[in-house]
């Protein structure tokens, strides 16, 4: 049973528009949530995380937003570039810092110049 | 400059075989993971250790073992491997107590091909 979901495989994006990626989950125990970003034949990278007790976080053009009721997340990145092309992975914990993650299946973001 | 390192980028071996995947981290991180990722599938966990010589089962650990002897490296260990387990296995660690919050960094990756 997934208890994080990535719905969209794949997204196209113009460059210069927001990118708009989503998460869903179906675990309530889950507290803290991140995203990661992946480059082919590399390992993931933090980009960005919220804990349940925030409903937005910024750095830069990234911004996470939580709806906690919906169980629900969603990175928005403005303005897109193309360095931004990459396969975005949803992660959660219910355990912090010492357990593992559960990640999403990921989605594939393409930036169109 | 934090550093999750991989013995091997790539590596291939025959069913049946013994696999060890290294893994060393130079953050003083007391956590670390081990997850594999297929696609369609995202990465899962397959054992984490969040101290010296212990170690926890993850989401898939069957077929797995893992050890860490020292707090910097975690080995995984596939004891005979098969066709199912070709995979891109990557390493992670992190700081913090279970009731700290930190990100996992990764390590580059290792693509295990078994024929």
């Amino acid at each position: 049973d997934q208890q994080v979901k990535q719905n969209s495989p794949s997204l196209s994006v113009q460059e210069g528009r927001i990118s708009i990626l989503n998460c869903d989950y179906t675990n309530s125990m889950f507290d803290y949530f991140l995203w990661y970003k992946k480059y082919p034949a590399e390992g993931p990278t933090f980009l960005i995380s919220i804990s349940s007790i925030k409903d937005k976080n910024e750095d830069g053009r990234f911004t996470v937003f939580l709806n906690k009721s919906a169980k629900h997340l969603s990175l928005h990145i403005v303005p897109s570039q193309p360095g931004d092309s990459a396969v975005y992975f949803c992660a959660a914990s219910d355990g912090g810092g010492a357990d593992g993650l559960t990640f999403g299946k990921g989605t594939h973001l393409i930036i169109q110049p | 400059d934090v550093k999750v390192t991989q013995s091997s980028r790539y590596l291939v071996k025959r069913t049946g075989e013994k696999v060890f995947l290294e893994c060393v981290q130079d953050m003083d991180h007391e956590n670390m993971f081990w997850y594999r990722q297929d696609p369609g599938l995202g990465l899962r966990l397959i054992y984490f250790s969040y101290d010296v010589k212990m170690k926890e089962k993850g989401d898939i650990p069957e077929g797995y073992s893992v050890s860490r002897e020292k707090k910097e490296r975690f080995s995984l260990i596939l004891e005979s491997a098969s066709t199912n387990q070709t995979s891109m296995y990557l390493c992670a660690s992190s700081s913090g107590s279970k009731s700290s919050y930190n990100e996992q960094f990764f390590g580059p990756g290792t693509r295990l091909t078994v024929l």
